[in-house]
């Protein structure tokens, strides 16, 4: 059974550290991963998408990379603002129909 | 513009009651899901569907029911026979066998009194 595990759990860094979150998974073969930003009280937002066989995606201040050997995905956040405060998740997908969702790290980027 | 809207927003239900959460999204996905999150836990799937007239259940489907009578619609109905009811539920939409890319609502917070 495929289980996603993010840590940390929290973080607070201080406006303009880059920084990296991280995201593990227990069985390699996936379809893609995802993360995704979720506000207070919000729905998620999709940040970056990484098909299996891709390595990387970059989308302005961010880069997602994925080592699927070692279950692992990474988030690196450059520059941060408080803007990026939020709880930011990653999902992984088997199957192309079913998405398993880590528990998220919740960030706080304060000026 | 293109999206998908959950409603209400906020739902307060009295133990007994039946309740609906509407999903409509103009995107033109073929699958839609809805999810469940609960504090401190990631989100848990209830039921999806791939195409119009099909459905399965997902991980926790028990006390839910659902329909999919048009592309565009996808409502969830929270039954009595859902034990704990109270969460934040989600629904989110996909262009199936693509890129399995997830769209969310803004969801629906759900509180049973």
């Amino acid at each position: 059974k495929q289980e996603v595990t993010q840590i940390p759990a929290a973080l607070s860094v201080p406006e303009g550290e880059n920084l990296v979150l991280n995201c593990s998974f227990t069985d390699s073969a996936i379809y893609n991963l995802q993360w995704f930003r979720q506000d207070p009280g919000k729905g998620l937002t999709s940040l970056l998408l990484i098909q299996s066989s891709q390595r990387e995606q970059t989308s302005g201040r961010l880069n997602a990379s994925l080592d699927k050997s070692s279950g692992r995905s990474t988030l690196y956040i450059a520059a941060s603002q408080p803007g990026d405060s939020a709880t930011y998740l990653c999902a992984v997908n088997r199957d192309t129909d079913k998405l398993i969702f880590g528990t998220g790290t919740r960030l706080q980027v304060f000026p | 513009d293109g999206g998908i809207t959950q409603s209400p927003k906020y739902l307060f239900r009295k133990e007994g009651q039946n309740v609906t959460l509407s999903c409509e999204q103009n995107l033109n996905h073929d699958a839609m899901y809805w999810y469940r999150q609960d504090p401190g836990q990631g989100l848990r799937l209830i039921y999806y569907s791939q195409i119009v007239n099909d459905f399965q259940k997902g991980d926790i489907a028990e006390g839910y029911s659902v329909s999919r009578e048009k592309k565009e619609s996808f409502p969830l109905t929270v039954t009595s026979a859902q034990k704990n009811p109270t969460a934040f539920y989600l629904c989110a939409s996909s262009i199936y066998g693509i890129t399995g890319e997830l769209f969310f609502g803004e969801g629906s917070r759900l509180t049973v009194l």
